[in-house]
């Protein structure tokens, strides 16, 4: 079974600064997926970036980047100039490849929680 | 606009009183599944489902059901709720295809006392 780690549970960062969040994972699966998650207050789960395993170029969205080490089974999520309403909770996420016929579940982490400072 | 409903999105009852939470989808996806998020423990999955009347366990199914009738709803049963399972729920739904990111509900916080 596929586990992800998240092991900071809290994180800081100053309001236009950098900050990376750390994830790693376990898996003997060579194809898979990579996903970070934010959840604000409101609760709500949503999507900030993913990864294919197969792809060496790590993603990017913005001001969201990852850097993707798959023989070290590393996901870390940097976020650039960071913005007040950047604070939330962060999950990392793991999927395997699958077209049909299987269960295309989430494994998640912990999560971190992520304050900004003005 | 593509969406996945969950209702309600707050409910506090007692133990062993049944309980329904719906959810439904209008993005014609195949693919459904219930997470509970507790803290310390992040998302975990309940129960999930590959077409209609196709479902399974994921990895905390004790103490709840579902059912697949319909394409587009995806229900957790709590037949007779306690108390551990006072928890933060999501739905979540997505192409079969693990390349289709999954959209999920807005969560409904369950409080059993």
């Amino acid at each position: 079974a596929q586990t992800v780690t998240q092991s900071q549970p809290e994180m800081s960062v100053q309001e236009a600064e950098t900050v990376t969040l750390s994830c790693t994972y376990d898996t003997s699966e060579s194809d898979y997926y990579l996903f970070w998650y934010k959840q604000p207050p409101s609760r709500q789960m949503i999507l900030v970036i993913r990864q294919e395993a197969y792809k060496q170029q790590n993603a990017t969205e913005n001001r969201f980047s990852v850097n993707f080490q798959k023989a070290a089974k590393s996901f870390s999520l940097k976020i650039s100039d960071s913005q007040l309403g950047d604070a939330a909770m962060y999950f990392c996420a793991y999927r395997s490849y699958t077209l049909t016929g299987a269960n295309s579940k989430l494994t998640f982490g912990k999560g971190i929680t992520l304050s900004v400072r003005p | 606009e593509a969406q996945v409903t969950q209702n309600p999105r707050y409910l506090i009852t007692v133990t062993g009183k049944k309980l329904t939470v719906t959810c439904s989808q209008n993005m014609n996806h195949e693919y459904m599944s219930w997470y509970r998020q507790d803290p310390g423990l992040g998302l975990r999955q309940i129960y999930y489902s590959m077409n209609v009347e196709v479902t399974d366990k994921g990895d905390v199914p004790e103490g709840y059901k579902v059912s697949r009738k319909e394409k587009r709803n995806f229900p957790l049963i709590l037949e007779s709720p306690s108390p551990n399972q006072t928890s933060l729920y999501f739905c979540a739904s997505n192409q079969h295809d693990s390349n289709q990111p999954q959209h999920f509900g807005d969560g409904t916080r369950l409080s059993i006392l």
